[in-house]
């Protein structure tokens, strides 16, 4: 079955600082790719998306790049804050309602 | 708006023993279900899907059962816990295939 790998397992950078979050895939039959976002005490959240038809997405501070021939997604936020703090998922939908997780990044962010 | 509801908030349990825990959709019809399960610490790993009453689709095979009695309605039992069981259970919505997930806030539990 579907396995997704997250890279680094844990982040620690300063308030205001850039960060790069990475996640491969396993199954070429995925191609719907949600990341989520679970700070403490809160529930799992949505954050962005991207579809297998497409290499890059944005929304304000986050930037989703999709490498279908390496089968790797860079989750990329910039001007960190404390409210970043979170652990973050990304995710792998192939064509039914099979949902495969990563093992999350926790992202530290320090004021 | 759309809200989603898990209940109970905690559980503790004895190994054995029967569990039911309940998830509640309100605000949005004929939505695509989900139950998770999060290990302390853990990832995400699903359990059940179901698009339609009635119809549930098992992920895995953890000595769970999973029920949709309602189209607002999804159900996760067992009739023997073990220990393996104790961890944290999401129950999620989706409007259809392809769409981001909405979670609820979870059960958080313990089987001794």
């Amino acid at each position: 079955g579907e396995q997704v790998e997250q890279l680094p397992s844990s982040l620690i950078v300063q308030e205001g600082a850039s960060v790069l979050i990475n996640c491969s895939y396993t199954d070429s039959a995925s191609v719907y790719f949600p990341w989520y976002k679970q700070e403490p005490g809160k529930r799992l959240q949505f954050i962005i998306d991207i579809r297998s038809n497409m290499e890059r997405k944005q929304t304000q501070r986050l930037t989703l790049l999709f490498d279908k021939k390496t089968k790797h997604l860079s989750l990329h936020i910039t001007a960190t804050q404390p409210g970043d703090s979170a652990i973050y998922f990304c995710s792998a939908r192939a064509g039914n309602e099979k949902i495969t997780f990563g093992a999350g990044t926790k992202l530290t962010i320090k004021p | 708006a759309q809200t989603i509801h898990q209940w109970p908030v905690a559980e503790i349990k004895a190994v054995g023993s029967p569990l039911s825990l309940g998830c509640t959709i309100k605000g949005k019809s004929s939505p695509n279900l989900y139950w998770y399960w999060q290990a302390t610490g853990g990832t995400l790993q699903q359990l059940f899907y179901s698009i339609t009453v009635g119809q549930v689709e098992s992920v895995v095979q953890l000595n769970l059962s999973a029920s949709r009695p309602k189209d607002d309605q999804f159900i996760l039992s067992t009739e023997k816990l073990l220990l393996s069981h104790s961890g944290f259970y999401l129950c999620a919505w989706s409007l259809e295939w392809g769409y981001e997930q909405y979670f609820g806030p979870g059960t958080r539990l313990t089987v001794l």
